[in-house]
């Protein structure tokens, strides 16, 4: 199993650009989620989805629109990025909602 | 209100002991998980053990253990046998039962620095 995977690793993005980042699991996982982490502020749960076809908000979704097509992928989208956007965003998943989750290695997002 | 407090931002220990790194929550959920994970400086986030409210034992994962004091709302991680490749940042973050969303919700994390 190759577990939880993110694309890309690194991106620079200029202000109001949109772009997606990739999250896949190959584990039949249920729930998956997006995290960002920010100096200070500890990892900020984005969306979750607790099954394809269903998604939901978290503390932090503003800007941000994720769906779920299918139980391996959940991109997440930024749709006009901003400074305040800058951080490194982590995809999470566990085979149900209150089981253990495991992260992917993040990506890097640095907003100009 | 924090849920988690890591208040050991950072420690030294010395390679073959072992160390304590403390976490307490606060919650009034009677159904909780708590977990810890190693963040490397590569950046990744990395399972190390889980232990539930209602678990009777502490959890043991090799050389992990969790030293779970529940009146006290006490999770401290235990790494005996330290190694160099232990040095990382190490975060406790707690599940509560009747948070609809799932969420982790994580401490602000205790850098860790093995030395030889």
């Amino acid at each position: 199993n190759a577990g939880v995977t993110q694309t890309p690793k690194f991106q620079v993005l200029k202000t109001g650009q949109s772009m997606t980042l990739q999250c896949a699991q190959d584990m039949n996982h249920e729930y998956m989620s997006w995290y960002r982490q920010d100096p200070g502020m500890g990892l900020r749960l984005i969306h979750y989805s607790v099954g394809a076809g269903i998604t939901d908000q978290g503390e932090v979704p503003n800007g941000y629109n994720v769906s779920r097509s299918t139980t391996e992928d959940f991109p997440l989208r930024l749709l006009s990025a901003a400074p305040s956007q800058t951080s490194v965003y982590f995809c999470a998943s566990s085979y149900r909602i209150f089981e253990t989750q495991y992260f992917g290695p993040g990506t890097r997002l640095l907003v100009l | 209100a924090q849920k988690i407090t890591q208040t050991q931002p950072g420690m030294f220990v010395q390679e073959k002991e072992a160390v304590t790194l403390d976490c307490t929550y606060d919650t009034s959920d009677p159904s909780y998980g708590l977990f810890w994970y190693k963040q490397p400086s590569s950046g990744e986030m990395i399972f190390l053990i889980y232990q539930g409210s209602y678990d009777q034992q502490n959890a043991t994962e090799g050389r992990y253990s969790l030293n779970f004091q529940k009146a006290r709302k006490s999770a401290n991680l235990v790494i005996s046998a330290s190694q160099l490749g232990d040095s990382a940042m190490y975060f406790c973050a707690m599940r509560e039962g009747t948070d609809s969303w799932g969420k982790l919700q994580f401490g602000a994390g205790t850098q860790v620095v093995v030395t030889p």
